[in-house]
């Protein structure tokens, strides 16, 4: 079966750095996207990775290890704004997007 | 532009009632999918379109019907609704290329007593 697990929640202090983490079983691959959603809204697309290695963008970056079946979005200097949920999805071989149940992000002061 | 829109933002249905959810889109894309998310689980497919005059099953058909007779629009849906339908309903659309990243709509909040 096909399969996407991250953890349910975290909890970060703002202004530190939080790592959350994806891994993925599924029928073929055809990159994964880290989105953000916030209570009540649309989720909103953050990142996409289909080669291996660190994708930079601004103070989130996603990692991608395909042999792995991993991936992790980082999140640096976090502010109150950052709390939300983080939705992993992984592209199948028929280009359909399975879906992590998200992890739910609570910032600190 | 407005993106992609849904309407209504919320509804309150009796078991057995009909209704129909629409999603419309002004940026021309061809794919269009339907989404339920529920609490503790990740979104899932009802049903798709990868262009106008077509949709296929998603995930978890079973209970909807859509159609997609204008490429603006991806109607939804629901003959006789079940408690099991109390869920938030999300559109998307993406354009024609395969690994394009989909936009969302702000969601229906469905409410089945």
């Amino acid at each position: 079966g096909q399969n996407i697990d991250q953890p349910t929640e975290m909890t970060a202090t703002e202004g530190a750095i939080v790592q959350i983490n994806c891994t993925y079983q599924t029928s073929g691959f055809n990159g994964l996207f880290w989105y953000q959603q916030h209570a009540g809204e649309a989720p909103t697309f953050l990142s996409y990775n289909v080669l291996d290695g660190l994708e930079e963008k601004g103070r989130f970056s996603s990692f991608l290890s395909r042999s792995k079946g991993y991936s992790y979005l980082l999140l640096k200097e976090l502010q109150m704004k950052d709390s939300a949920s983080y939705l992993c999805a992984v592209m199948d071989s028929n280009y359909q997007l399975i879906w992590g149940a998200g992890t739910k992000l609570i910032i600190k002061p | 532009n407005a993106g992609v829109t849904q309407t209504p933002k919320f509804r309150v249905l009796k078991t057995g009632q009909s209704m129909t959810l629409l999603c419309a889109q002004d940026m021309n894309h061809e794919y269009m999918y339907w989404y339920r998310q529920d609490p503790g689980m990740g979104l899932r497919l009802i049903h798709y379109s990868v262009g106008e005059g077509t949709t296929a099953k998603g995930e978890v058909p079973d209970g909807y019907n859509v159609s997609r007779l204008k490429k603006q629009n991806f109607l939804l849906g629901l003959e006789s609704a079940a408690p099991s339908q109390t869920s938030v309903y999300f559109c998307a659309s993406k354009n024609g290329k395969e690994q394009e990243t989909q936009y969302f709509g702000p969601g229906t909040r469905l409410l089945v007593l």
